[in-house]
């Protein structure tokens, strides 16, 4: 099992550009879940898929950033136009199934934005 | 709302000392999970509690769930310079499908 996979697993970009997250969850998995880590804010849920149906975004920051499921092994989580303050640890985490189940997080992607 | 926090922040103790953080909900929880991330690595899933009172054991980590089902505990016995790392409790959001982080306890051992 590869696990869930991530890339990039670094970006840098400058403010204005877009920035594109992707996320192959563990086969057979059917929650996805995105995260935000900082040092101020920790670990904070984006937004959550189940069944590739959008659950809960109220954790998405603002109108800037989006997320898509299209299939049940990719998601993306895009940021439109990034801003110094999107600087951030993001993960993607997938689950057996919603609730009381635990999340395998991926590796992560360490987005600068300059 | 609902908040799930940890204590303390953060834990230096000598290598061999045991080590404690303790987790407190604002709500009752139908289970509590534990995660440990290492410096510079993602989340790791440790361990799912659900019984009010519950105990459950891992080589020289102890879990522990409140009777009432609001705070939970993880205590390490002689720590050793591999638990060195951030501990994150987590719990459901009343009514929905995903999980609160704690503030996390960042655990330093020193050889």
């Amino acid at each position: 099992d590869a696990g869930v996979i991530q890339s990039p697993r670094h970006e840098v970009t400058e403010m204005g550009q877009e920035v594109t997250l992707r996320c192959k969850p563990i086969s057979g998995h059917n929650s996805l879940f995105w995260y935000r880590q900082t040092m101020m804010r920790g670990l904070e849920l984006l937004i959550y898929f189940n069944n590739n149906v959008p659950i809960d975004d109220s954790g998405m920051p603002e109108d800037r950033f989006s997320a898509k499921m299209p299939n049940a092994s990719f998601s993306t989580l895009k940021i439109q136009p990034s801003e110094p303050r999107d600087s951030a640890v993001y993960f993607c985490a997938s689950s057996p199934r919603t609730l009381s189940y635990e999340q395998y997080f991926g590796p992560g992607t360490r987005l600068t934005v300059t | 709302g609902q908040q799930v926090m940890q204590i303390p922040q953060y834990q230096h103790v000598q290598e061999g000392e045991d080590f404690t953080t303790y987790c407190n909900s604002s709500t009752t929880l139908s289970n509590i999970q534990w995660y440990k991330q290492r410096p510079g690595g993602h989340p790791v899933f440790l361990i799912q509690l659900v019984k009010s009172g519950e105990v459950k054991k891992q080589k020289r980590l102890t879990f522990q769930f409140g009777e009432a089902k609001k705070n939970s505990s993880l205590h390490i016995t002689a720590t050793q310079t591999t638990d060195v790392g951030t501990y994150f409790c987590a719990g459901p959001k009343t009514g929905a499908n995903n999980l609160f982080f704690g503030t996390g306890t960042r655990l330093t051992v020193i050889p």
